[in-house]
């Protein structure tokens, strides 16, 4: 059975930073691009970024050059290190699994779920 | 960007009913379109993907349709576990898009 576990989510001041991590079991992460997306409390699914198998990633620009994605293939592990945080960057956040993100383009898969808050 | 735009923002329907919801791209995407069920305080869960696919241990009362720029989720007969917001995204190309969400409530 496919699980994404993720963790590392909380407050954090105004500039600050968080590192979320999404720990899967039942699949191999070298194998799948995996995303992550967020949703503001009371608002709709925003998607963040993508790590592909191949190690490239993509970023919405609202977090480009401030978010960064990264996996630990090892520990079947996937990161999110989130810098100069504000207040729109509240939100939890999912970590996601495509199967076949060139075939299908979905998400078959989501964690349940990290909140971070933002404030002073 | 693609601009993706649902309609209704929500609806109300019996047990029972047909309900469909439609979601509008503002380009073409051929059929790079997946919808996704999320109920209150849950993750979202995938429906159909490639537009019309359905994902496997979705109910069959579930379809999905359309191509370009115009589709739609189709619920034959609403069941009461079907309360929830459905999201349509598209894959056709960065960033990922989703629609704003459609709110379904069960009279």
């Amino acid at each position: 059975e496919v699980q994404l576990v993720e963790s590392g989510g909380g407050l954090s001041q105004p500039g600050g930073s968080l590192r979320l991590s999404c720990a899967a079991s039942g699949f191999t992460v070298s194998r799948n691009s995996m995303s992550w997306v967020r949703q503001a409390p009371g608002k709709g699914l925003e998607w963040v970024s993508m790590s592909y198998s191949g190690a490239s990633t993509n970023y919405a620009d609202s977090v480009k050059g401030r978010f960064t994605v990264s996996r630990d293939n090892s520990k079947d592990t996937l990161f999110l290190q989130m810098n100069s945080l504000g207040a729109e960057d509240t939100a939890v956040y999912y970590c996601a699994l495509t199967e076949n993100w060139s075939g299908r383009g979905s998400y078959e898969y989501w964690g349940q779920g990290i909140l971070v808050t933002v404030s002073s | 960007d693609i601009q993706m735009t649902q309609s209704p923002s929500s609806v109300s329907a019996s047990v029972g009913d047909r309900v469909t919801i439609s979601c509008r791209a503002s380009q073409g995407i051929n059929s790079w379109l997946a919808w996704y069920q999320q109920k209150p305080g849950k993750a979202p869960t995938l429906l159909i993907y490639a537009a019309s696919s359905l994902q496997s241990g979705v109910p069959s009362r579930f379809s999905g349709s359309g191509s370009g720029t115009d589709f739609t989720l189709t619920i034959s007969s609403l069941q009461p576990e079907d309360l929830a917001t459905y999201y349509c995204q598209q894959s056709k190309s960065f960033p990922i898009t989703f629609g704003q969400g459609t709110r379904l409530e069960i009279k």
